[in-house]
């Protein structure tokens, strides 16, 4: 069966600094990933859609950027973080045309 | 661009039934989507829905859409406080991206 890990669970980092969030899918091949953002636990906001290696579409501008390197795994960063970068990040994946399935979600503070 | 709405909140006592109403705008949509988040935690699907169905029930779960008027509802049977969550509508559009609602919190009261 398919899984889909997303680490750290929490993060504190001080503004300025850079971050990496990391997404792996396990048990299926060539998925679709993606990037949300939820803050302050309401609506989701699509950052990042990725339909293969290397190709990363950009839903907002942004102080985030996207990276792709093997077929499952999927990677958030910044090179300096923002106090408005702080939420709750879900990375998810789907296949054709099956229902979006979630990973647990990073909550980010930025302090 | 396509939009999901719903009501933000919903209050319901233990045993009651419960209605979380979502309306959308894109009359291209393939599948409808229930998604069930509790605190600190992701995004589970609850249930989904073809297009071309009216009705689906999965236990308690009871999914109605109504294609001409643009409106998805899920009905909760016997509501438990463990039923206690936000709950995201989500519809798929074109290119087969999900849009998807801000989230009605759901409140069970014992």
């Amino acid at each position: 069966s398919q899984t889909i890990h997303q680490w750290p669970a929490t993060l504190v980092q001080p503004v300025g600094s850079p971050l990496s969030l990391e997404c792996t899918v396990e048990g299926t091949s060539n998925p679709n990933l993606y990037w949300y953002r939820q803050a302050a636990g309401r609506g989701l906001q699509l950052l990042f859609y990725s339909v293969g290696i290397g190709q990363i579409s950009s839903e907002v501008p942004q102080n985030l950027s996207a990276s792709r390197p093997q077929d499952r795994q999927f990677i958030l960063s910044s090179k300096k973080l923002l106090l408005s970068d702080s939420g709750f990040y879900l990375c998810a994946w789907t296949v054709g045309d099956s229902p979006l399935h979630f990973g647990n979600g990073t909550r980010l503070t930025v302090t | 661009g396509e939009d999901v709405e719903q009501s933000l909140f919903l209050s319901v006592r233990e045993g009651d039934s419960s209605v979380i109403n979502c309306t959308y705008t894109d009359s291209s949509s393939t599948y409808l989507y229930w998604y069930k988040q509790e605190p600190g935690a992701g995004l589970q699907l609850l249930t989904y829905i073809f297009s071309n169905m009216d009705m689906k029930q999965d236990q308690r779960l009871t999914v109605l859409l109504n294609k001409k008027d643009k409106h998805l509802s899920l009905r909760i049977a016997d509501t438990q406080t463990g039923d206690s969550a936000i709950y995201f509508c989500a519809e798929m559009g074109a290119g087969n991206m999900l849009t998807f609602g801000g989230g009605t919190r759901l409140m069970v009261k014992p």
